[in-house]
């Protein structure tokens, strides 16, 4: 049974493109929530999505980031015009149902902005 | 806001004891937990207490809470060189783990 899988594992752009970042929940789980870690910082949550719907969002920057989880296929968080300040670490964790300790975290994907 | 902190680094002799401090500001908190992160991993949860218990040990962890003083200990007996990682501690307010809040992470080394 694979754990989470987050794709790619490191991505390097350039200001003003655009990131995309893949999250495959493990099997069975329809629960994904996305965060980041900025250096020398802790995790901080940013959104919660079950399929087709974003629950929570409350903790994702107001421009430029979007995040979905469609029927079919990962969920992608989005950052358009990236900046060097969303150069971090983002991890995704999925479960089965909505409680803290059933999570589990993908490896994350390191965001490099030159 | 809310704010959870910890010392960034511990290093320690293997076999010995370990202990990893973290101090939290939400007196809301309901769940306090224990992350730990190997190099290229994701977090793997390791324990997490209920804010109305003081003591939760699993083998070789003992987890520890002050609720007075906002302050949760992780504490690993005869610590080995597999337990070098960095750990995070974290908390939450309410039941379904959203917005909870982690601190910046210990790196513990474990010398031979």
């Amino acid at each position: 049974n694979a754990g989470v899988m987050q794709n790619p594992r490191h991505l390097v752009r350039r200001r003003g493109q655009e990131a995309r970042l893949r999250c495959s929940p493990m099997k069975g789980h329809s629960h994904v929530y996305w965060y980041r870690q900025l250096p020398e910082e802790g995790l901080k949550f940013m959104v919660y999505l079950q399929k087709e719907n974003i629950i929570d969002e409350s903790g994702m920057p107001k421009e430029r980031f979007s995040a979905e989880f469609p029927k079919e296929g990962p969920s992608i968080l989005r950052i358009q015009q990236v900046v060097r300040g969303d150069s971090a670490a983002y991890f995704c964790a999925s479960s089965p149902v909505q409680v803290q300790e059933t999570q589990y975290f993908g490896p994350g994907t390191r965001l490099l902005v030159l | 806001g809310e704010d959870v902190e910890q010392s960034l680094f511990l290093s320690v002799r293997e076999g010995d004891s370990s202990v990893i401090n973290c101090t939290y500001t939400d007196s809301s908190s309901t769940y306090l937990y224990w992350y730990k992160q190997e190099p290229g991993a994701g977090l793997q949860l390791l324990t997490y207490i209920f804010s109305n218990m003081d003591m939760k040990q699993d083998q070789r962890l003992t987890v520890l809470l002050n609720k007075k003083d906002k302050h949760l200990s992780l504490r690993i007996a005869d610590t080995q060189t597999g337990d070098s990682a960095i750990y995070f501690c974290a908390e939450s307010s309410d039941n379904y783990g959203l917005n909870f809040v982690f601190g910046p992470g210990t790196r513990l080394s474990v010398l031979p």
